[in-house]
Formats: C-alpha cells, sequence, structure tokens
C-alpha cells in the first residue's frame, strides 16, 4: 500500500541553523501538505501546496519557513533559522482524489 | 471560520467495556468530511474512522463507530470491546475539499486493565 514517508525521524539543531524536512508524497498525489504539532498540543496546519505554488499558508508560516518540490517526487520544508519554539513534530501529509489527507509518521524536530 | 472542539482532556475506560468521545464543530459548509485520528506515544497519525457529511448513515469500522449528529455539528466516536491497544490520544478533525485540516485539541484515552 502505498505511503507518505518522511526523513530524517528525528533532527537535532542549534537554534539559528537551518533545517530542510523531507518528504515523499504519495506518487499520483497533488495536493501537499505540512502540519505542526508541538509536544501536548493539537496539530496546526503550516502550508498547503498545488500546481507548484503554496494554495494556503498559516499565521505560523512566516518567513522563516518556505516550501518546495524540487524533483517529481520530494516535498521540503525548509526552516531558515530555528528558534527554540520551532521544537515540534512535522507532519508531511499528501491528497489524491478522494476527500482525505495521508500523512507520513513525522520528523520530531529538536532546537537546542 | 471552522472550529472543532473537544471538551473530554481525558477518559478512561475498563478494558472489554463501551466509551464515547466527543466532538463538536462549527461550520456554515454543507459538504465536508469528519475523521477520528489515533496517535499512540510514536506519534503517528493514523485514521480510525471518517464520515461523509452528505452521508445520513453512521459510518462503522469493526468496533469503532461514530453518532453523526449534522443539525446539532456533533460528531462521537464510540470504541466498543475496549482494548489495552486503543489507549492514545484521539483526534477529531473536519475537512473541506482540498483545503486544511482543522483539528480539535484531543481526548487522552486510557484504557484500565
Amino acid at each position: 500500500e502505498p505511503e507518505v514517508t518522511q526523513t530524517p525521524s528525528h533532527q537535532v539543531t542549534q537554534m539559528g541553523q537551518e533545517v530542510i524536512l523531507r518528504c515523499v508524497p504519495i506518487s499520483n498525489h497533488l495536493y501537499f501538505y505540512w502540519y505542526r504539532q508541538i509536544l501536548g498540543q493539537k496539530v496546526e496546519f503550516l502550508v498547503s501546496f498545488y500546481n507548484n505554488e503554496i494554495s494556503e499558508k498559516s499565521e505560523i508560516f512566516d518567513d522563516q519557513f518556505s516550501v518546495e518540490r524540487p524533483d517529481g517526487s520530494n516535498f521540503t520544508l525548509k526552516i531558515r533559522s530555528t528558534k527554540l519554539e520551532d521544537s515540534a513534530m512535522y507532519f508531511c501529509a499528501s491528497k489524491g482524489q478522494i476527500n482525505e489527507q495521508f500523512f507520513g509518521p513525522g520528523t520530531r524536530l529538536t532546537v537546542l | 471560520a471552522q472550529t472543532v472542539t473537544q471538551s473530554q482532556p481525558e477518559m478512561s475506560v475498563q478494558e472489554a467495556e463501551t466509551v464515547t468521545l466527543s466532538c463538536t464543530y462549527d461550520t456554515s459548509e454543507s459538504d465536508y468530511y469528519l475523521f477520528w485520528y489515533k496517535q499512540p506515544p510514536s506519534r503517528q497519525m493514523i485514521l480510525v474512522i471518517r464520515q461523509e457529511a452528505y452521508k445520513q448513515q453512521n459510518a462503522t469500522e469493526n468496533r469503532f463507530s461514530v453518532n453523526f449528529q449534522k443539525a446539532a455539528k456533533s460528531f462521537s466516536l464510540k470504541i466498543s470491546d475496549s482494548q489495552l491497544g486503543d489507549a492514545a490520544m484521539y483526534f477529531c478533525a473536519y475537512l473541506r475539499g482540498t483545503y486544511k485540516y482543522i483539528f480539535g485539541t484531543g481526548t487522552r484515552l486510557k484504557v484500565l486493565a
């Protein structure tokens, strides 16, 4: 069964460093999403991406964040200068024809 | 704006018993989808059940069923014959089309042996 994959599973970085979180969506899906979950809190939407451009972003998704689909398979989230409060679980999701988003296993980001 | 509310931060159930988790939502739309996700300690998001708003029939998946009350904007999850493996955080979520999921704050379910 096709699934969304994410790498790395856990990323530890120093405050101020850049990180890139990688996702491989399900191959025939066209809509892509990033969500964030701070420990003990709910899952929050960051950004959606379709047809090589951002279709919607939340107020969390400020200038420090960017997304890219550099080739036909990867979908990345970049945080330019990480802050302590960026420590969270980051989930990638993709959507095909049916009205359901399929989640990856998440990347746990720890900013020290 | 759409909102999802889960008013029970934590619930406990005895093994083999039945438990119901509550969820209410607010929307002015008529066509949307509702979901329950399970999040075990691994923090992976696992789909439990989905409901299309245009369907009057309540969705069921084995021991999991929902009580969908569209007029009341209520979407509760019933877990029958609870098992130790059901212990997790449960999130209710709302989705319309290609837009973002809107999640509730979650209910932590404890299953007592």
